[in-house]
């Protein structure tokens, strides 16, 4: 069946520091890819999407590139901010409409 | 506008007892989707109601667990003789229309833990 597998956190890095979080993807078809975040207390939130290859989502500073060759959306950000501290979700929506999400990865962001 | 709401935010019950968790989608939307998402389990799918058509109920873990949507509107989901391994976050979604590729909006969940 349809799955994301995406990196294990969770993930420290520095303020400014590059951040990269991989995901990747098995499903059939062409399926919508999503990253989704929570912030501390608060629902998930869409961060952004792509849907279809070599779309590319952005927000906030964050980007993510949909590669069907190698069935990836990884995230990625230049420099992040302390702000930037949550779990982020990989995910895929299927031809039913339902989200396949990963399981997770904490972004902890240091001053 | 408001946002999806879901009550109560925290609930917490004794193993064996019934409980149900409600959902209010965002006015407007046809499209409803419960998930639980649990430790070491990850964000999983559960059920998605789309107008007046039947349920897509694939993601129930046991028949424990069902789920309602009266009018079109407000949803609940009832987990029955309720098991420790229930324990998670219940999140609801709300989609705007017929398309799947419309996004979804979270509510921000209900907290279950049963003793």
């Amino acid at each position: 069946g349809d799955s994301v597998t995406q990196m294990e956190g969770p993930v420290t890095l520095s303020e400014e520091a590059f951040l990269t979080i991989n995901c990747t993807y098995t499903a059939t078809g062409y399926p919508s890819l999503f990253w989704y975040v929570q912030y501390p207390g608060e629902g998930l939130q869409l961060l952004l999407k792509a849907t279809k290859a070599d779309d590319k989502g952005s927000n906030k500073g964050f980007e993510a590139t949909y590669r069907k060759e190698t069935t990836s959306f990884h995230l990625e950000k230049g420099s992040v901010q302390v702000s930037d501290s949550a779990v982020y979700f990989c995910a895929l929506k299927n031809q039913g409409g339902k989200l396949i999400f990963g399981q997770g990865t904490e972004l902890s962001v240091k001053p | 506008g408001a946002g999806v709401s879901q009550s109560p935010s925290n609930k917490v019950t004794e193993k064996g007892k019934d409980v149900e968790l409600r959902c209010d989608p965002i006015s407007g939307h046809t499209a409803l989707y419960w998930y639980r998402q649990s430790l070491g389990q990850g964000l999983e799918f559960l059920i998605y109601f789309q107008g007046n058509s039947a349920p897509d109920k694939s993601g129930l873990p046991s028949d424990r667990f069902s789920a309602e949507r009266t009018g079109g509107s407000v949803s609940t989901l009832t987990i029955q003789r309720t098991q420790q391994e229930d324990s998670a976050v219940y999140l609801c979604a709300s989609r705007e229309s017929g398309r799947p590729t419309e996004e979804q909006f979270f509510g921000p969940g209900t907290r279950l833990t049963v003793l």
